[in-house]
């Protein structure tokens, strides 16, 4: 079965530090992998894409890290802001899923910066 | 970048009625919309696929008669629960495709948050 785990489910840091959520998938094969925000009370936000064939993808402060062969992924949060304070969701496209309809969600990483 | 919006963002209604939640793709065009619901501390379960002039394709368990979906045009797609009832309250978000370098990009709507009493 096509799964998707987070690692950690919750996580407390204080402003400025830097974080890592882990997200491991057992969807074989697959295109790509996606990891997205959803602050409390809104529609998720895409962070990053990367596709089978890539390793590393960086948007800002958000670095992920994909390793197809242990299957698994990272993201990392550098200089943490309390604006990052929200849920962090991995997903999974499986190939030849076409568009979008068979994505893989994982239950997400809810993370709180506080002052 | 790609907007997606819903209206409304929350809405309270009364058990057997209907409401109606819009989805709109603001500056592109979507030929495919999704809509999921959410619930508390859940990841999002996908409900059906809107397509562009044709029926809607619902998931599994998800009834097609409670839940009308209408893709009317390429930038509107709606979602009306019929005959509401308090299971139904939830978190609904539509999102739209917007396909890219190869790449299908799905952009999200803020959500709706559904409450019937």
């Amino acid at each position: 079965k096509n799964q998707v785990e987070q690692s950690p489910q919750s996580l407390i840091i204080l402003e400025g530090k830097n974080c890592t959520l882990q997200c491991n998938y057992t969807v074989s094969p697959f295109s790509n992998l996606r990891w997205y925000k959803q602050d409390t009370g809104r529609g998720p936000v895409s962070l990053t894409i990367m596709t089978f064939s890539e390793n590393t993808k960086s948007n800002g402060r958000y670095t992920a890290t994909l390793d197809a062969d242990t299957k698994q992924s990272s993201l990392h949060i550098t200089a943490s802001q309390l604006s990052d304070s929200a849920s962090y969701i991995c997903v999974v496209t499986p190939y030849g899923a076409g568009n979008n309809r068979k994505l893989i969600w994982g239950l997400g990483t809810s993370l709180a910066v506080n002052p | 970048g790609a907007v997606v919006s819903q209206h409304p963002s929350r809405v309270i209604c009364k058990s057997g009625t209907s409401v109606k939640i819009e989805c709109r793709s603001l500056d592109f065009q979507a030929t495919t919309m999704f809509w999921y619901r959410q619930f508390p501390k859940k990841s999002l379960m996908l409900m059906a696929t809107s397509n562009e002039g044709s029926k809607a394709t619902y998931e599994q368990g998800v009834e097609k008669d409670k839940f009308l979906i209408n893709h009317a045009s390429l930038t509107l797609s709606t979602l009306t629960v019929t005959s509401a009832h308090p299971e139904d309250s939830s978190f609904y978000i539509c999102s739209a495709n917007l396909i890219g370098t190869g790449t299908y990009e799905q952009y999200f709507g803020p959500g709706t948050r559904l409450t019937v009493t």
